[in-house]
């Protein structure tokens, strides 16, 4: 049973440039999740989805962040024009219901 | 003050010991509790899942809540080497939402 699948496992990007990272939750999971961990601090909440469905977006960035999770295919979290802050692990999680699993993690370093 | 404190650590102990991790939350609504465990470069893995007070065993894993206190504890029975890592405590009012502790770093020494 495949667990959370997320790729990159590493990305770098340049300031200025474009990140997208994509979750395939475990089969059977119908919610989405999208945590951020920065260096030295605690994962945090970002967005929470279902199929072609946005629930919560209250822990999203107002501005250069954006999630989706389409009928067909993985969720993707994307950041436009990403500054050196964005430099973090960005987790996937799926559930289905009561319980949250992660993924490994995409680590995302702007140079 | 925030939401979720949890002692940073490190907590250094020998391979055999009793581990006692801990979390206090501010919160009354949080009914869901969670403890997970994290290796280096590695994503969180789901090690105890509660809800509401009480207690739940697993193997040599203990969780606990009083939500009286507002207080959770993990308990790690006969702590090997290879339970060495980060353990963080997360809950949340509603499952989506999971606020989680900065994480325990332990270091079991054989």
């Amino acid at each position: 049973n495949a667990g959370v699948m997320q790729n990159p496992r590493h990305l770098v990007r340049r300031r200025g440039q474009e990140a997208r990272l994509r979750c395939s939750p475990m089969k059977g999971h119908s919610h989405v999740y999208w945590y951020r961990q920065l260096p030295e601090e605690g994962l945090k909440f970002m967005v929470y989805l279902q199929k072609e469905n946005i629930i919560d977006e209250s822990g999203m960035p107002k501005e250069r962040f954006s999630a989706e999770f389409p009928k067909e295919g993985p969720s993707i979290l994307r950041i436009q024009q990403v500054v050196r802050g964005d430099s973090a692990a960005y987790f996937c999680a799926s559930s289905p219901g009561d319980t949250i699993y992660f993924g490994e993690g995409s680590w995302l370093t702007v140079v | 003050q925030k939401e979720v404190e949890q002692d940073p650590g490190p907590l250094s102990v020998p391979e055999g010991a009793i581990v006692s991790l801990n979390c206090t939350y501010s919160n009354s609504a949080f009914q869901y509790f969670m403890w997970y465990r994290q290796y280096s470069r590695k994503g969180p893995e789901l090690l105890m899942y509660t809800y509401s007070s009480g207690n739940k065993e697993d193997g040599r894993f203990t969780a606990q809540v009083d939500k009286s206190s507002k207080y959770i504890s993990l308990f790690i029975r006969d702590s090997q080497p290879s339970d060495s890592a980060t353990y963080l405590c997360a809950m949340s009012g509603v499952v989506r939402k999971l606020i989680f502790g900065q994480g325990t770093e332990l270091s079991v020494k054989p």
